[in-house]
């Protein structure tokens, strides 16, 4: 019950695409779903998150879709550039407790 | 930008022996965690800490792992006895009271041979 889903394991997306990682969770009880970027040797950067009571929130060319009945959430990157070559971690959480993550994207965006 | 400073950044260290990592949260947060980060696997829960006290704890966190905050500043996780499935990357991180965004440190490599 505690555990969240990603999907793809890897993405590869020309230079302008757009990047789209999936995930899904089954506790209900979650109320924040942030998602992290991590450079190779660094430690996970918050990117953007969302509430549940959203369905979407966009921060420049991240986006993030919420379906609170089907219990999943997706990260759009839109003009997916080569810097932004990571990996990148769904996670989720309820208040005060452990943040649960997805078992990580590696995204490379090719020039 | 205030940040979580870790140290040290990479540690070797025999099978059996202890080791001590140490980290410097955001000065005013108050809850503090260690996750750990496996090479090529997903970020996972150690623990929590609030109030001079762990708040939570994964089961990954067992009599071997200790935590203390033993200055205003400074939280350590104690390893008492190295194994080389505890070879990973800790990360330690912190959060304000009553905000849900947690704020990841570097990392601390661990490499047990």
């Amino acid at each position: 019950q505690q555990q969240v889903k990603q999907s793809p394991q890897s993405l590869i997306v020309q230079k302008g695409g757009i990047s789209i990682i999936n995930c899904a969770y089954e506790n209900t009880a979650f109320d924040y779903f942030p998602w992290y970027q991590q450079f190779p040797g660094k430690g996970p950067a918050l990117l953007i998150a969302i509430r549940p009571d959203v369905s979407e929130k966009k921060e420049g060319r991240f986006t993030i879709s919420f379906n609170k009945s089907a219990k999943q959430f997706s990260l759009h990157i839109m003009d997916s550039q080569p810097g932004d070559s990571a990996t990148y971690f769904c996670a989720a959480r309820t208040s005060g407790s452990r943040l649960t993550f997805g078992e990580g994207t590696q995204l490379t965006v090719n020039p | 930008e205030p940040e979580v400073t870790q140290t040290p950044s990479h540690q070797v260290t025999q099978m059996g022996q202890e080791v001590i990592l140490r980290c410097v949260p955001i000065s005013n947060h108050l809850y503090f965690y260690w996750y750990r980060q496996i090479l090529g696997q997903k970020v996972e829960f150690l623990v929590s800490f609030y109030n001079n006290e762990i708040s939570e704890k994964s089961e990954i966190f067992d009599d071997q792992f200790s935590v203390e905050r033993p200055d205003g500043s400074n939280f350590t996780l104690k390893i008492r006895s190295t194994k080389l499935e505890d070879s990973a990357m800790y990360f330690c991180a912190s959060s304000r009271l009553g905000e849900n965004t947690i704020y990841f440190g570097e990392g601390s490599w661990l490499t047990v041979v």
